[in-house]
């Protein structure tokens, strides 16, 4: 049974750049949640996606975007790259509705140079 | 705004003895608390969960306790092992949405 799989595992973009990150959750699961974790720091909510819809943003702006697909697979998308968006970028996954733990990918490293 | 305080500094014991690792939060009612280990480099795991109307909670060599009324949680390690070294996050919620994590204390077991 796969648990949570991200892609890419590492990459490097420049500033102003736009990156997309991918999430297939574990399977039987329907709720994606993405976090980001700077070096040093816990995880930081960005935003869940269950039914294809956002259900709760963290205080991020609008250069980070989402999306889920019908698979319930989720992509993170981030805009006009800063250099502090340079993270772990980490996505989980779970079971709409059930308060439990949270299976988390081994994460996307974003370097922004 | 909520504030979750786990010890920055790192957490140095003897293989054997217990460890014991502080989670304390402010302007926050939590429904439940999470602890999850994290390995350098890599996703966090799920420990342990323990709601707001539990004292305590465990799970093999791990307990955790739950103190509403003083904010706190304590996480502990009995008989600690080299393998155990890692970094421990502690995590709030209140609904199956968002979780808050704190920054981690990081713990090294000697042998």
């Amino acid at each position: 049974d796969a648990g949570v799989t991200q892609s890419p595992t590492h990459l490097i973009k420049t500033r102003g750049q736009q990156v997309t990150l991918r999430c297939s959750p574990k399977s039987g699961h329907d709720t994606v949640s993405w976090y980001q974790q700077a070096l040093g720091q816990g995880p930081q909510f960005i935003f869940q996606y269950y039914e294809e819809e956002e259900r709760q943003r963290g205080n991020f702006p609008d250069r980070f975007s989402g999306h889920q697909f019908p698979n319930y697979s989720s992509e993170l998308n981030v805009n006009a790259l800063l250099l502090g968006d340079s993270a772990l970028y980490l996505c989980a996954s779970s079971l709409s509705g059930q308060v439990g733990e949270l299976f988390f990918g081994e994460g996307s490293r974003l370097t922004v140079l | 705004s909520q504030k979750i305080e786990q010890n920055s500094e790192a957490l140095n014991i003897q293989e054997g003895k217990t460890a014991t690792l502080t989670c304390n939060y402010t302007n926050y009612s939590p429904a439940y608390l999470q602890w999850y280990r994290q390995d350098p480099g890599r996703g966090p795991v799920f420990l342990l969960l323990i709601r707001e109307n539990e004292k305590e909670k465990r799970k093999e060599r791990l307990k955790v306790t739950f103190d509403t009324t003083l904010k706190q949680s304590l996480f502990h390690i009995t008989a600690s092992q080299p393998a155990d070294s890692a970094t421990y996050l502690c995590a709030l919620g209140r609904s199956s949405y968002k979780l808050i994590f704190g920054s981690g204390t990081r713990l090294l077991v000697r042998p």
